[in-house]
């Protein structure tokens, strides 16, 4: 059975501190999404990671892939209270046919 | 730009009605599918088309029916409610290949 397993799923942490969130994968993808929803809102897409290896930088946001390991992180740095949402991370194990499995989501409080 | 447009954007059911919810995107997408939303869950995938004429089972299709007539449109019929559908449902849409999914705003369904 195909597992997305975010970690850690609630974060509360304070203005500008850093902090990582994790994505583990337990299949074979070649290609990772980042989301970001804000509450009672749509989906945002914030990253879409297409190797291993790749990295992709927004403001203070910074997603990596490592397809290897099965793992992605999206790092956030000196974090500000805009960025309380929730996270989710998403693979397309069927490369490309977007069937996506999502994690359950991450929700980061920024506290002032 | 519309994007992708759901409607209703709330609706309360009593068990076994019968309703559809709607799906229509603007942006010449082939790709279609549509997902529920459920705390701690994150998103699951109920069913998806690759283009008009063409639909398949996503992880949870039961109780779920679509049809795709068109490029644009993509309703979701439930075909007799029941409480475990209450649920966020979001239709998504995307060009393919390496692109990513493009979200609507959702709709919130109770079921009574």
């Amino acid at each position: 059975e195909l597992k997305v397993e975010q970690n850690p799923l609630f974060l509360s942490m304070q203005e500008g501190k850093n902090y990582t969130i994790y994505c583990n994968y337990s299949t074979t993808s070649d290609r990772l999404y980042w989301y970001r929803q804000d509450p009672g809102k749509s989906l945002e897409s914030l990253f879409v990671l297409l190797s291993n290896g790749a990295v992709k930088q927004e403001g203070r946001l910074m997603a990596s892939l490592d397809t290897k390991a099965r793992l992605s992180t999206l790092h956030i740095t000196a974090a500000v209270h805009d960025l309380s949402a929730t996270y989710f991370c998403a693979v397309d194990p069927f490369q490309g046919a977007q069937k996506l499995v999502f994690g359950q989501g991450t929700r980061l409080t920024i506290n002032p | 730009n519309a994007g992708v447009t759901q409607t209703p954007k709330f609706q309360v059911l009593k068990t076994g009605q019968s309703m559809t919810l709607q799906c229509a995107q603007d942006m010449n997408h082939e790709y279609m599918s549509w997902y529920r939303q459920d705390p701690g869950m994150g998103l699951r995938l109920i069913h998806y088309s690759v283009g008009a004429g063409i639909t398949d089972q996503g992880e949870v299709p039961n109780g779920y029916n679509v049809s795709r007539s068109t490029t644009e449109d993509f309703p979701l019929r439930l075909l007799s409610a029941a409480p475990s559908q209450t649920s966020v449902y979001f239709c998504a849409s995307s060009p393919g290949g390496l692109g990513e999914l493009f979200f609507g705003e959702g709709s919130r369904l109770t079921v009574l």
